[in-house]
């Protein structure tokens, strides 16, 4: 079965950093570009980066650019976004996805993160 | 940055009902769009991509159509499972944006 597995998530402070991590399985994680997808409470879905397969190509949604940093280990099927310099506006659940042609085709369930004193 | 625009915000219908959803893109995207469907507390499904290309495993009640700027997403003879928030998002060239969602109540 093809899988996503988020990790990371948690309470921190403003000014915080904190690393997402994202297992992949069931499919040849390297084959893809992979994505962090993100959903503030009670809000609209906001793409927040992604990366292509080698990892060579990094794109960012402009309110994370100098912030985030995606990352990714092929070796380990795994997927991951460091965030510094934490905001309030940046509390969401943060998907990690699975890019196909088009579309997202592949959903982690979520990981919550909070950014509060 | 390309804006999508989604219409209505919310839409409330009965069972049986024909359900038109809209999604507007401030530049031309040819058929770089894809729609999802988002229950409370689930993630994102993919439902069409490529505009008007059904997902495989997805009923065939739901479907896809436009190019360019306009594009529409109907739901023929709604079910009580398709109460959900629907989404439309680019993908022509990065950021991928999505739309800001259409509420459907059943």
């Amino acid at each position: 079965e093809e899988q996503l597995v988020e990790s990371g998530g948690g309470l921190v402070q403003p000014g915080g950093s904190l690393r997402l991590s994202c297992e992949a399985s069931g499919f040849t994680f390297s084959n893809y570009w992979m994505s962090w997808v993100r959903q503030a409470p009670g809000k609209g879905l906001e793409w927040v980066a992604n990366i292509n397969q080698d990892g060579r190509e990094k794109y960012y949604v402009d309110s994370v650019k100098g912030r985030f940093t995606i990352s990714r280990d092929n070796a380990k099927n795994s997927l991951f976004l460091q965030m510094n310099s934490l905001r309030a506006e940046d509390t969401a659940v943060y998907y990690c996805a699975r890019e196909s042609v088009i579309a997202v085709a592949l959903w982690g369930q979520g990981t919550l993160v909070t950014v509060s004193s | 940055d390309i804006q999508m625009t989604q219409s209505p915000s919310s839409l409330s219908a009965s069972v049986g009902d024909r359900v038109t959803i809209t999604c507007r893109a401030s530049q031309g995207i040819a058929k770089y769009l894809a729609w999802y469907q988002q229950k409370p507390g689930e993630a994102p499904k993919l439902l069409i991509y490529a505009a008007s290309t059904l997902q495989s495993g997805v009923p065939s009640r739901f479907s896809g159509s436009g190019s360019g700027t306009d594009f529409t997403l109907t739901i023929t003879s709604l079910q009580p499972e398709d109460a959900a928030t629907y989404y439309c998002q680019k993908f022509n060239s990065v950021p991928w944006t999505f739309g800001q969602g259409t509420k459907v109540e059943v």
